[in-house]
């Protein structure tokens, strides 16, 4: 398909883990943007990038987290001494640019569990 | 945190039913957008609204842009068992990437 695709779909780790979740967006879009999504609430936004650099990471909770965006396509969201309160669903949306509003398409979200 | 406040948390209707949920802000917003999000999947697009007052509709779906900027209305209108799933309002201030959701509208169709 031609939507945005995320990798793994569901992931299981320990407290104190390291974990990377993956992102592929569509084609061609030159903006991509990771919000994490707790039970029960709407997603909350963390970073976004136009091409490789990050122009916003004012909503990453803290210096454990971290997103590359190397090639200005495929993204990964890394997550360093996983906690508990790091599980979520970590969505992750692109459009054609970040400039103006441009719709968002989201991918289906990775399901982080820390035990 | 949350910015938007979303009501009803939950609805429980009969299939035909017409619904409405709404959204308000303290914070005015550019940018209105209503999302459906079903289980395992990212939310959709469903209405996107641009300017204060304007009232779009898409099929059996009409959402309003509130005159002051800081709210907005989903209405469903004869509701179908496909129509369960999470509501989400969101806003936009100004870029693309500054989008605030809330906390959703869990929807229950009984047939």
């Amino acid at each position: 398909g031609a939507g945005v695709s995320q990798t793994p779909s569901n992931k299981v780790t320990e407290k104190g883990k390291y974990v990377e979740l993956r992102c592929d967006p569509i084609s061609g879009h030159t903006a991509l943007y990771w919000y994490r999504q707790s039970l029960g609430q709407g997603p909350e936004f963390l970073i976004y990038f136009q091409g490789t650099g990050a122009a916003d990471d004012s909503g990453l909770p803290n210096d454990r987290f971290f997103a590359v965006r190397p090639e200005g396509s495929v993204s990964t969201l890394k997550i360093q001494r996983t906690e508990r309160g790091d599980s979520a669903v970590y969505l992750c949306a692109s459009s054609r640019t970040g400039t103006a509003y441009n719709e968002q398409f989201f991918g289906p979200g990775t399901r982080l569990t820390v035990l | 945190g949350q910015q938007l406040n979303q009501s009803p948390q939950s609805m429980f209707i009969q299939e035909g039913e017409d619904v409405s949920m709404n959204c308000t802000s303290s914070s005015i917003f550019n940018t209105w957008l209503w999302y459906k999000q079903d289980p395992g999947e990212g939310p959709v697009l469903l209405i996107a609204l641009y300017k204060a007052g304007e009232l779009t509709s898409n099929g059996r779906l009409t959402a309003q842009f509130g005159i002051t900027r800081k709210d907005s209305f989903l209405n469903i209108s004869a509701s179908i068992p496909s129509d369960v799933g999470i509501y989400f309002c969101a806003g936009l201030r100004g870029n693309n990437n500054d989008m605030r959701f809330g906390a959703g509208t869990r929807l229950t169709v009984k047939p």
